[in-house]
């Protein structure tokens, strides 16, 4: 089956630098790659998302980028707020399976004044 | 929409006690998945289901643990007899179809003493 594996696991940053975060995966036929972001004493939320089909995707000051061949995926905050800070999750999704994800343990951000 | 509501969002309980926890999904959504967050293991897939059908049972760890889904609008998660080893966060999400995003709950802080 899939396997996510995600590092490191704790990043501190100082506010306005920036964070990557990054991502293996296992099974070549994985198609769908998100990143969730939780905040202490919530549920994870989607921040961004990409599909096997593209190689980079940008929002504001969230990018991910893909790399089919070698497997990996990651994802890059410029400009860090405090308020990025918690812990990050990757997942993908095995193409044809019936939707479940498989996460990686998490990352989690801090952000320093 | 209020999106995945859990409860309780927090449940201390005994040892050797019977424990449910309730999900109600986000209002015409297809699937529905419960995840466990363990520091040591991450968020971990138990089960999953489609049009209240459960999918793939293969990460409930044993046989104490059980899932229904009686309808469309409402899931439960139960462990008998409980162990403080269960003692996690549990999370329920849903999906509207297999490609899309999967919302989650705000989880269920479960404490077996």
């Amino acid at each position: 089956g899939e396997n996510v594996e995600q590092h490191p696991s704790t990043l501190s940053v100082q506010e306005g630098d920036s964070a990557v975060i990054k991502c293996t995966y296992s099974d070549s036929a994985s198609n769908y790659f998100p990143w969730y972001k939780q905040e202490l004493g919530k549920g994870p939320q989607l921040i961004i998302d990409i599909r096997s089909n593209v190689g980079e995707k940008k929002d504001q000051r969230i990018a991910v980028t893909l790399n089919k061949t070698a497997k990996h995926f990651s994802l890059h905050i410029t400009e860090t707020q405090p308020e990025d800070s918690a812990v990050y999750f990757c997942a993908a999704r095995v193409r044809g399976s019936q939707g479940n994800l498989i996460f990686g343990k998490g990352t989690k951000l801090s952000v320093k004044p | 929409d209020a999106g995945v509501i859990q409860s309780p969002r927090h449940e201390v309980t005994e040892m050797g006690q019977e424990v449910t926890l309730r999900c109600k999904p986000i209002s015409g959504h297809d699937y529905l998945f419960w995840y466990r967050q363990t520091m040591m293991r991450g968020l971990e897939l138990l089960i999953y289901f489609n049009n209240n059908v459960p999918i793939d049972d293969s990460g409930m760890p044993e046989d104490r643990f059980s899932a229904k889904m009686p309808n469309a609008s409402f899931s439960t998660l139960k462990i008998q007899p409980s162990e403080p080893r269960d003692s996690a966060v549990y999370f329920c999400a849903s999906s509207a179809n297999r490609g899309s995003e999967a919302f989650f709950g705000q989880g269920t802080r479960l404490t077996v003493v």
